[in-house]
């Protein structure tokens, strides 16, 4: 299977139940964020994005929030399905370019 | 629409030994970039091209080359490969075209090299 979870920290949650994953960044002139997810075996996939002038977005089931006082951001899922089990991570986008944290292993108990 | 691809899906190589992997994006985005992925670590960016005719030097270039062959392609060449370059290789494009906001990164579906 995908090697790339290993050693990351893991949230596990019940089915049914709202996850909530966090990210710090690292550059306070970051201007947009945005957050991916990744499942055994393949590519990042986006999720969500947010710009810096803005503190909350909504998708379908996501929710990001970004705090830049304390540089923090959020992805918090609804309802959370064996279907939502992956690596989550954050990137910090200026100007084209990406830093991405390591990544959070969500894990949907039954 | 395939949006990115890449070839092969996994490789096994000896140290020494050269290989090319291939990116093609049919989303008509300018910029394209190529990363490794290691166990327990974010995405690491090796090379990027923010447009045709264009490459740049990434965080971790060494060992590497690039070629931006057309606005769709962008490979990867290994000359000599060794160890530690074993990794999950993705490639990824953005830039203002068919699909999402312009300063999103969409990612193929990579390819795993092994080193022996």
């Amino acid at each position: 299977g995908e090697s790339v979870g290993l050693h990351l920290p893991t949230l596990s949650v019940q089915e049914g139940d709202n996850s909530i994953i966090n990210c710090a960044y690292s550059n306070s002139a970051s201007d947009y964020f945005i957050w991916y997810k990744q499942e055994s075996g393949k590519g990042p996939q986006f999720i969500i994005d947010i710009r810096s002038n803005m503190d909350k977005r909504q998708g379908q089931r996501v929710t990001v929030l970004l705090n830049k006082t304390v540089k923090h951001l959020s992805l918090q899922i609804a309802a959370t399905q064996p279907g939502d089990s992956a690596v989550y991570f954050c990137a910090e986008g200026s100007q084209g370019n990406l830093i991405f944290g390591k990544g959070t292993k969500l894990s949907v108990k039954p | 629409n395939a949006g990115v691809t890449q070839t092969p899906k996994f490789q096994v190589l000896k140290t020494g030994q050269s290989m090319t992997l291939q990116c093609a994006q049919d989303m008509n985005h300018n910029s394209m970039y190529w990363y490794r992925q290691d166990p327990g670590m974010g995405l690491r960016l090796i090379y990027y091209s923010a447009s045709e005719g264009t490459t740049d030097k990434g965080e971790v270039p060494n060992g590497y080359n690039v070629s931006r062959l057309n606005k769709r392609e962008f490979s990867l060449r290994l000359e000599s490969a060794a160890p530690s370059q074993t990794s999950v290789y993705f490639c990824a494009t953005t830039g203002i075209g068919r699909g999402g906001p312009t300063d999103t990164q969409y990612f193929g579906p990579g390819t795993r090299l092994t080193v022996l």
